[in-house]
Parts: C-alpha cells; structure tokens; sequence
C-alpha cells in the first residue's frame, strides 16, 4: 500500500507565476488535509477536503489560494501570482473515513516551493 | 483557541541515555494525540497516536503518555541512538476527522 504521494517535490516559481501542487492519498483514503511549514516555523493547518467537498478551510490565505478534492484525481493546492513569503514546505496528509484507525493522519513526503 | 507548546525547543544528548520529551496543550477537550518525527528537508513520520481515553502507547524503545485533564503529554525515549536525532513533533486532534494543531517541535540531537 503505497504511502501518501505528492509532486512535485521541488517546484520553483517567479514572483506572479502559478504554483500547483498536488497530493495522492493513501488507497482507501477519502479524507486528505493541507499544511504548510514557514521557514523555521511549525507547521499549520490550512485545507481539510473530502471527495469533492471543503470540509474546513479556515487555514488558508482568503486571497491567491485555493484547493480541491475531485471525484477522480489527486488533491490540488493553488496558488496564484505566487509572492516570496509563499516560500514554505507543503504537507498533504490523509486519513480514511471516521471511526477507523482513530483518525491516524499519514503524512505525504511535501512540496518545497521557492518563490524567486 | 487550542495552542501547543514543546519543551525544550533543542536537546543535546549522549548516546544511550534515557530522555523525556514534553509536550502541553491548553485545551484539554482533546480526541486524539500524536507524536511525529521530522528529518531535516523530509516529510513527517507518524511514531505514536494516543486517544483521548488511553493513558499512554509503547513502541520499541518509545513510550507517550498522556494526562488529558492537566493537558500534558511525554515522549519518552529509552537508550537513545545517534539515528534518533531528528525534530519530534507533538499534534493534538480536538474532534474525529479535525485538523491537527501542532507544536513547534523539540529538535534532538544525540552524540555517538
């Protein structure tokens, strides 16, 4: 059972460009939730989605940002007219449904992006 | 608002010593707990999850406990290994299914 997948791993952008990353959950996996990880800063909550629905959005920037969980496909993280502080670590996690495995989120391996 | 905090922030040890890693959350309404290790420039590797009716979990040479009512959990690690040096982080989950609000980490280096 392969583990949470995310690309890319390193993406670069120039100041006004669009970043996309995109997560994989776990097989069987319906709950898929992002983070983000500042420069010497812990991690924090952004974007909690199920299939084709936002659970809990109130982590993330109200302006440039946005994300989605279609019915088919990985979970995207937009980000428009990217600016230097966008420069982070993101994390994708998933979990499945409720009442198994307690709710264990399993983290993917993340997404550096620099903003140039 | 549910905050977290990690004590200490860095911790230098020998190898093969016992240490104690700790953790405190404000809120105690928790569902669940879970420690984490991070390796620098790598993802999060999930190392124990408590629930909120459990006192504590064993896994090798780890061991957490956790007092919800004083809002405090431990990770304690036994005979400590240089491959044990990474930033461990503690998260605590409020609802089934809720995010994770975590800590800022304790960053453990162990001396061969």
């Amino acid at each position: 059972n392969a583990g949470v997948m995310q690309n890319p791993r390193h993406l670069v952008r120039r100041r006004g460009q669009e970043a996309r990353l995109r997560c994989s959950p776990m097989k069987g996996h319906s709950h898929v939730y992002w983070y983000r990880q500042l420069p010497e800063e812990g991690l924090k909550f952004m974007v909690y989605l199920q299939k084709e629905n936002i659970i809990d959005e109130s982590g993330m920037p109200k302006e440039r940002f946005s994300a989605e969980f279609p019915k088919e496909g990985p979970s995207i993280l937009r980000i428009q007219q990217v600016v230097r502080g966008d420069s982070a670590a993101y994390f994708c996690a998933s979990s499945p449904e409720s009442g198994f495995t307690y709710n264990e989120q399993f983290f993917g391996p993340g997404t550096r992006l620099t903003v140039l | 608002k549910q905050e977290v905090t990690q004590i200490p922030a860095a911790l230098s040890v020998p190898e093969g010593e016992n240490l104690v890693l700790n953790c405190s959350f404000t809120d105690s309404a928790i569902y669940n707990l879970q420690w984490f290790r991070q390796d620098p420039g790598k993802g999060l590797t999930s190392l124990l999850l408590i629930q909120s009716s459990q006192r504590e979990q064993t896994s090798g040479r780890l061991n957490a406990s956790l007092d919800k009512s004083s809002g405090r959990s431990t990770l304690y690690i036994a005979a400590s290994q240089p491959g044990d040096s990474a930033t461990y982080l503690c998260a605590v989950q409020e609802t089934s299914g809720s995010r994770l609000t975590f800590g800022e980490g304790t960053q453990l280096t162990v001396n061969p």
